[in-house]
C-alpha cells in the first residue's frame, strides 16, 4: 500500500514555542491531505483538511490560527503549532488521499509542552 | 451528528480464540464503514470496508456486515494469532468515500500464544 511519513515521530517543546510537524506521501501523489488529533483513550479527532494549493478547511472548534497547515505540495503538508501550551499536548495524525479517495495514514507525532 | 461507539477494551485472549469487537454507529443517510488496523508503532492501516446495507467486508480472515436495521458493524475472526494484536478502530464515511471519517476510540487487542 501507499506510504505516508510524518516528521519528527516524537517532539518535545517549551512552552510558548512553535512546532512544525511535516507529513509527506512517499510513493504517491496526496491531493487532499488530513490532521487528526488523538487523546489518551480516545478516537482520533479531525482537525482540518487541505488540499494542494488552497486553503485548509478547519473543523468547528479548531483554531487555525492556532494549528496552521500548509500543503505546498502533492507531497507534503506541515501543521505548525503556534504559542504551544501544555493543552496542546497530543498524538497528531495526518493522512492522505490521491485519486482512489482511500486515506492512508502517517505513524503520527507524539507532541508534549512543558 | 455522527458518532461511531466500538467495545472498550483491552481485549486479551489466547492464540486460535474467537474474536468479535462491537460497533455500532450514529449517521445520517447512508454511511460507508471501516475498520483500521494500527500495529505497534505503525500508522491506521484499512482492514476492511463496506459501502452499503448487507455487505459484508473482509480481508485477512476477518469479517464485518453492515447491518442497517441494527447500526452495526461489528468485527469479526474465527481464529486469532498473535500477529493479529494491535488497535482496532471502527469509522464511519458519510460523503461516499473515505472523505471526514469519524471514528471509534478504538480496542486494544492482545492475543497470547
Amino acid at each position: 500500500g501507499a506510504v505516508v511519513s510524518q516528521h519528527p515521530s516524537w517532539v518535545i517543546c517549551k512552552s510558548g514555542t512553535s512546532v512544525k510537524i511535516e507529513c509527506r506521501s512517499l510513493d504517491f501523489q496526496a491531493t487532499t491531505m488530513f490532521w487528526y488529533r488523538q487523546f489518551p483513550k480516545q478516537s482520533l479527532m479531525l482537525m482540518a483538511t487541505s488540499n494542494e494549493g488552497s486553503k485548509a478547511t478547519y473543523e468547528q472548534g479548531v483554531e487555525k490560527d492556532k494549528f496552521l497547515i500548509n500543503h505546498a505540495s502533492l507531497t507534503l503538508s506541515t501543521l505548525t503549532v503556534t504559542s504551544a501550551h501544555p493543552e496542546d499536548s497530543s498524538f497528531y495524525i495526518c493522512s492522505a488521499s490521491g485519486l482512489a479517495n482511500e486515506q492512508f495514514f502517517g505513524p503520527g507525532t507524539r507532541l508534549t509542552v512543558l | 451528528g455522527n458518532s461511531v461507539t466500538q467495545m472498550e477494551g483491552p481485549v486479551t485472549l489466547s492464540e486460535e480464540a474467537f474474536l468479535t469487537i462491537n460497533c455500532t454507529y450514529t449517521a445520517t443517510g447512508y454511511p460507508s464503514l471501516f475498520w483500521y488496523v494500527q500495529y505497534p508503532g505503525e500508522g491506521l492501516q484499512l482492514l476492511l470496508k463496506a459501502t452499503k446495507a448487507d455487505d459484508k467486508g473482509s480481508n485477512k480472515g476477518f469479517e464485518a456486515t453492515y447491518r442497517k436495521e441494527t447500526t452495526s458493524f461489528h468485527l469479526e475472526k474465527g481464529s486469532v494469532q498473535v500477529s493479529d494484536s494491535a488497535v482496532y478502530f471502527c469509522a464511519l464515511a458519510t460523503q461516499g468515500g473515505s472523505e471526514k471519517l469519524v471514528f471509534g476510540k478504538g480496542t486494544k487487542l492482545t492475543v497470547n500464544p
